[in-house]
This record gives C-alpha cells, structure tokens and sequence, in this order.
C-alpha cells in the first residue's frame, strides 16, 4: 500500500519556468489538498478537492492551478515560477476533509 | 480571526514527560488533531479529540477541554526518536455548508536532550 505519493522530491526551476508536481493516492480517499511549508513555519493551503472534478482554493492560491480528473490523482501545476514559490510541497489525502490527513513525503522546490 | 497557539519550542530530557499545549480561537469546532514532523519529513496524524477528555495511544496522550478551547498533548518516557515538531489543528467549518477547513498551528519543536 503506497499511501500518498509525490513526484519529484527535488526540483529547481528558473524563473518564469512553469512545472507540474504530481500527487497519486491509492487509498480512495475523497479529499485531498496541496500545502506549502516554508522554513520553520506551519503549512499553508494552496489548493483543494473534495472530489474529482472539484476543487477550491485554499489560503495562498495565486500562482498555482489545480485539476482533479480521478480520484486518484491531483496534480498541482505552477504557472510561472517565481522566487517567492521556493519552498516544500506537501499533497494530503483523506477519507474525511479536516481529519486524520495522510500526506506525502514532499518536493522540494527551489526558485532561482 | 481564527488562530491557534502553541509555544514555539519545548525542551525535555530523554525518558521525563513533557506536554505540549495548544489554544484555539476559530468560529466553530468540530475537533482538534495532532501531527508530528521529523526534520525533512512529512507531518503524520497522531490523534484526533473530538470529546473532552483524555486519549491515550501508548506513550502518547492528547486532551481536549472544549469550554477551555484548550488541548494538549502529553509525551511519556521520551525517546531521543520523539525529537520533532508538534502541530495541533483544528477541524472547522469552511466557508461553504459543506465544507470543513483544517486551521493549523505554527508547530512546537520538541528538543530532547540526554
């Protein structure tokens, strides 16, 4: 059982660049979400999907787009990367929205 | 505003107890979670209260006092491996009827020592 998984775990990108992180879960979980997490800080809700074909935006979503085609799959794609976006991605999955979250194990991404 | 608050470090020496405390103010509260993060690692769920009370998973328990809008969670025979970060959250409503948000706190680092 892989849980969540997350692609890739490290990543630079230059500015204006634009990339796709990859989220897959493979517990049928309804709810997932993107987080970022900067250095010594708590997570911030970027994006979020109740289920496929649904999503919603979180806290800080500018810069970021979302889709969810499947259950399964959650993708998180920057537009134009800029250095404030440097920070560590986390993608979360759960059967219920606002408890017991199973999140990934992070990218890693770097702005320069 | 909605907001949580969790002191920003603890320090504890291997094999004492150690609580870590956690207030909230939000608008609305359906209940309070705990996650731990190793150093580059991802958060894990540790507990979840939705009731008053204590609950208690081996050497970790997690308390709730709703009228307090207080919880905290309780570290037991520390172990140089419980060295981490600690964040509570709180399940609340979203903004739409059928939706929930999870509000955060900014996250406790847990320093054992020898």
């Amino acid at each position: 059982n892989a849980g969540v998984t997350q692609t890739p775990k490290f990543q630079v990108l230059k500015t204006g660049q634009s990339m796709t992180l990859q989220c897959a879960q493979d517990m049928n979980h309804e709810y997932m979400s993107w987080y970022r997490q900067d250095p010594g800080m708590g997570l911030r809700l970027i994006h979020y999907s109740v289920g496929a074909g649904i999503t919603d935006q979180g806290e800080v979503p500018n810069g970021y787009n979302v889709s969810r085609s499947t259950t399964e799959d959650f993708p998180l794609r920057l537009l134009s990367a800029a250095p404030s976006q440097t920070s560590v991605y986390f993608c979360a999955s759960s059967y219920k929205q606002g408890y017991g979250y199973t999140f990934g194990s992070g990218t890693r991404l770097t702005v320069v | 505003g909605q907001s949580l608050e969790q002191p920003s470090e603890v320090t504890a020496v291997e094999g004492a107890i150690v609580q870590i405390n956690c207030t909230y103010q939000t608008s609305g509260f359906y209940g309070l979670s705990w996650y731990q993060q190793h150093d580059g690692g991802a958060p894990t769920f540790l507990s979840y209260n939705a009731l008053d009370g204590l609950e208690e998973t081996g050497r970790f328990s997690s308390f709730l006092s709703r009228s307090d809008s207080y919880g905290y969670l309780l570290l037991q025979e520390l172990q140089m491996k419980d060295s981490a970060s600690y964040f509570c959250a709180v399940r609340s409503p979203g903004l739409m009827d059928s939706n929930y948000q999870l509000i955060w706190g900014a996250g406790t680092k847990l320093i054992i020592k020898p």
